[in-house]
């Protein structure tokens, strides 16, 4: 079976202290690594695609990187308002999406 | 943005009473998606559709039906609601493109009481 486990459950920075989040993985081939962006109170919002090992990708303080087994999100100089949960999600050959708990990230000014 | 809206946005109920929650999206994406999710589980799939009337089961199907009479909507009906059903749903849309990312709406908050 799928498996995504992300860690730490929980993150808190203080601005401008780079850090990474790790995304574990089984899947019975991937097809594609998702990242997204929840904030409290809302829906959870599209980051990266990822879809072979070696491949980064960046947007603003974020950088994604995935290999056969695991991706991070690494992010650099946080501000307060990278502050959010960060969720992970795999696509495997049957197009099934298994997503991973989060990891709570907060920022500190 | 990805057009897409859901409703109620919150809702009380009680044991035992049928629920249905409405998805709207405003461009004519072929795949839907009903999420639950929950501390600690993150998102799990309910049902998804393929197309009008083409719908399949997901992970935690059970307790849940759906339907999709038009491209537009997409309900998911909580045939007798139960307190371990309450949770936040989340509908989503699959887009085109090689990635077939998922976009998500904003959620509903379902307490079941």
């Amino acid at each position: 079976e799928d498996q995504v486990t992300q860690s730490p459950e929980a993150l808190r920075l203080q601005e401008g202290e780079s850090s990474s989040l790790n995304c574990s993985y089984t899947v019975s081939g991937l097809r594609g690594l998702f990242w997204y962006r929840q904030d409290p109170g809302k829906g959870p919002e599209f980051l990266f695609t990822l879809y072979s090992a070696g491949e980064e990708k960046e947007k603003e303080r974020l950088k994604a990187t995935l290999t056969k087994k695991e991706s991070f999100l690494h992010i650099t100089a946080p501000k307060p308002e990278d502050s959010a949960t960060y969720l992970c999600a795999v696509r495997s050959l049957n197009n099934d999406m298994r997503f991973g708990a989060g990891t709570r990230l907060t920022v500190k000014p | 943005d990805a057009g897409i809206t859901q409703s109620p946005r919150h809702k009380v109920t009680e044991t035992g009473t049928p629920v249905t929650l409405r998805c709207h999206q405003t461009e004519n994406h072929r795949y839907m998606y009903w999420y639950r999710q929950d501390p600690g589980h993150g998102l799990r799939l309910i049902h998804y559709s393929y197309g009008v009337k083409d719908t399949d089961k997901g992970e935690v199907s059970d307790g849940y039906s759906v339907s999709r009479s038009k491209t537009e909507d997409f309900l998911l009906t909580l045939e007798s609601a139960t307190s371990s059903q309450t949770s936040v749903y989340f509908c989503a849309i699959r887009v085109g493109g090689e990635g077939y990312e998922q976009y998500f709406g904003p959620g509903t908050r379902l307490t079941v009481t």
